[in-house]
């Protein structure tokens, strides 16, 4: 059974930098497509980043500027990094596994709320 | 940018049809998938490649794409498919459409 879970910080100071694990279970990261989704209170899902673990990465052209993705296959996890945050970053961010490279996400984390503020 | 456009609501009685439509430029072009997000729970995919189910998804769920509109189709609505729907495309990034709340009097 393919599960994730995310971690890190739930507060992050304006102009700082979000960092973001998402632990995967069950499927080697090295088998699918990673992808982090952000989804601010209220409001709709926003696609953030997608990574394999050959390298091949695709960004939001929206964050592309503010954003880095990284996957460890040694530990079977997948990492993000936005910088220079806001408070329009609030949000929940999810970590998605997509098995095909369709871009569809099968799997999904149970999110983890990230606000800014200082 | 690519844009996929949702009502924002749709009302069905239980055990009716609901429809919930996902509209683009030339959407029929494109695979789309469809999320279901009950309160606050993480979304999960009900719908890929316009109208493949995963594992364990009900056959009432059901879709189908062409020209610019793709729609879900949820047959014999039972109240526990109450939730947010998000239809998802591609088109040199993901696109997700605004959510259409489904809701079942």
């Amino acid at each position: 059974q393919v599960q994730l879970q995310e971690s890190g910080p739930g507060l992050v100071k304006p102009s700082e930098t979000l960092s973001l694990t998402c632990n995967v279970s069950g499927v080697s990261i090295t088998n699918y497509y990673w992808n982090w989704i952000r989804q601010p209170p209220g409001k709709g899902l926003e696609w953030i980043a997608s990574m394999s673990y050959r390298g091949s990465t695709s960004y939001n052209p929206s964050l592309k500027s503010r954003v880095s993705i990284s996957i460890d296959t040694s530990k079977n996890q997948f990492s993000l990094r936005l910088t220079l945050v806001t408070a329009a970053d609030r949000a929940v961010y999810y970590c998605a596994g997509d098995k095909t490279g369709y871009n569809f996400f099968d799997y999904w984390g149970q999110g983890a709320l990230v606000t800014v503020s200082s | 940018s690519y844009e996929l456009t949702q009502p924002p609501s749709v009302s069905v009685s239980p055990g009716q049809t609901a429809r919930i439509s996902c509209s683009g430029d030339k959407l029929g072009n494109k695979y789309v998938s469809w999320y279901q997000q009950k309160s606050g729970q993480s979304p999960v995919m009900v719908i890929y490649k316009d109208d493949l189910r995963p594992s364990g998804i009900p056959k009432r769920f059901s879709g189908s794409n062409s020209g610019n509109t793709a729609t879900l189709t949820i047959s014999g609505t039972q109240p526990v498919d109450e939730a947010d729907y998000y239809c998802q495309a591609w088109d040199n990034s993901v696109v997700f459409g605004g959510g259409t709340k489904l809701t079942v009097l």
